[in-house]
């Protein structure tokens, strides 16, 4: 059954320092998602990415933040200076349009926990 | 705003007990409802699904009823077993359907033989 990866399942950085966590969607979907999770925190939403562009971002999401496809498989998230609070899981999502029902049933990646020291 | 609460745990529970995990949102407009499951090590696995009141999700066991008179969207399962243990997730989608999910904090079961 298809799935979607993430690279690496742990990343080590240090405060300032650019992190780039990597996501491959499954390959037939269109519709991009990421989220985090602080540890004891509700899952949150970061961002979504349709045709090459964001579609939804939430107030998380700020100018250190910044997504890409860079080769029509891989999806990246990018830190550009990390803080302490960016500490978390990050889980990656893809979806496609289900014809019948209609729903976009989003299918997450394991997550890359992110430590900042 | 819209929020999905949804109890505290752990859970702890014996094999073959009754699970109950209550779920109850906030919501403006009609929101598609979710329990995801995240089992050690793994992402977050769709369980079940409901997008309008009064439906019913269910899925290896687990069923939960779309409520839309007391927002909630509680899991149950009738007799739990150990390979069960995960942190279970409810969470709702407003604004389209390919919009993004609003989660709770998860409810971590532990089910013992």
């Amino acid at each position: 059954e298809p799935e979607v990866t993430q690279t690496p399942s742990h990343q080590v950085t240090q405060m300032g320092q650019e992190v780039i966590l990597r996501c491959v969607p499954i390959s037939n979907h269109l519709y991009f998602y990421w989220y985090r999770q602080i540890l004891g925190q509700k899952v949150e939403f970061l961002v979504s990415f349709y045709n090459n562009e964001i579609s939804e971002k939430s107030e998380i999401f700020d100018d250190q933040f910044s997504v890409e496809r860079p080769d029509g498989s891989n999806f990246t998230l990018k830190i550009r200076s990390t803080k302490l609070e960016d500490s978390a899981m990050y889980f990656c999502a893809s979806s496609f349009r289900d014809t019948i029902t209609v729903v976009y049933e989003q299918y997450f990646g394991p997550g890359t926990r992110l430590t900042v020291t | 705003g819209n929020s999905v609460t949804q109890m505290e745990g752990p859970v702890t529970l014996s094999e073959e007990a009754f699970l109950t995990i209550n779920c109850t949102y906030t919501a403006t407009g009609y929101p598609s409802l979710f329990w995801y499951v995240q089992y050690p090590g793994e992402g977050l696995q769709l369980l079940l699904k409901a997008t309008k009141a009064d439906d019913k999700g269910s899925n290896k066991g687990f069923e939960a009823t779309y409520r839309k008179e007391t927002t909630s969207f509680h899991l149950e399962k009738g007799s739990v077993q150990v390979s069960d243990s995960a942190v279970y997730f409810c969470a709702l989608r407003i604004g389209g359907s390919q919009g993004n999910l609003i989660f709770g904090k998860g409810t971590k079961l532990s089910v013992k033989p």
